[in-house]
């Protein structure tokens, strides 16, 4: 069965652009999770998607956004670029509806200049 | 607010070692714990998911353990050897449906051959 898939890899963008970052979950798999992480801030929870439906937030700006298709595959958006937003953006899918075994994918790594 | 605390931050120890890594978290009110191993620059791997209800979970040279009531766990890696080298973090479960992590900052374990 393949893994969690994220595109692209890396990224460079310019503060005040915005960004999008793919992820596609293990086949059958319906809850998908972003994280960012950061050498300060470790890893942060962002948002968790289930069946196209937002069900949990973490503390982050309104600027971070996301989605979820029909195919469970997931976007996530980021608008207004800021410096501080260099990080690698992991996204992970799980295969319950509640509290089971979360897959990484291998993250996206945004550099903002 | 959950946090979750690991200890020690850095390990370094001589290949064949058996070591413990140390989890604690402020409220047990979760619904399970996940080990993860990340590689320099890459996603994360899990490695052990126990269940609040359980008390330890194994998978090869690896045992983990969980005391709820006490907010703590540990990771228990027998025969070190130097491919083990790497960052381990825990998580823990929240949120209605448990599929937020909450992580800790890590420890960087190196093995030396």
């Amino acid at each position: 069965k393949a893994g969690v898939t994220q595109t692209p890899r890396y990224l460079i963008k310019t503060r005040g652009q915005q960004v999008t970052l793919s992820c596609s979950p293990i086949s059958g798999h319906r809850s998908v999770s972003w994280y960012q992480q950061t050498p300060g801030q470790g890893l942060q929870f962002l948002f968790e998607y289930f069946s196209e439906t937002q069900r949990n937030k973490g503390n982050f700006p309104g600027r971070f956004s996301g989605r979820q298709f029909s195919n469970s595959r997931s976007e996530m958006n980021v608008s207004t670029l800021e410096l501080g937003d260099s990080a690698l953006y992991l996204c992970a899918s799980s295969g319950a509806k509640t509290a089971y075994e979360q897959y990484f994918g291998p993250g996206t790594r945004l550099t903002v200049t | 607010k959950q946090e979750v605390t690991q200890i020690p931050a850095a390990l370094s120890v001589p290949e064949g070692e058996n070591l413990v890594l140390n989890c604690s978290f402020t409220d047990s009110a979760i619904y399970n714990l996940q080990w993860f191993r990340q590689d320099p620059g890459k996603g994360l791997t899990s490695l052990l998911l126990i269940q609040s209800s359980q008390r330890e979970q194994t998978s090869g040279r690896l045992n983990a353990s969980l005391d709820k009531s006490s907010g703590r766990s540990t990771l228990y890696i027998a025969a070190s050897q130097p491919g083990d080298s790497a960052t381990y973090l825990c998580a823990v479960a929240l949120g209605e449906y448990g599929n937020k992590l909450v992580f800790g900052a890590g420890t960087i374990l190196r093995v030396k051959s």
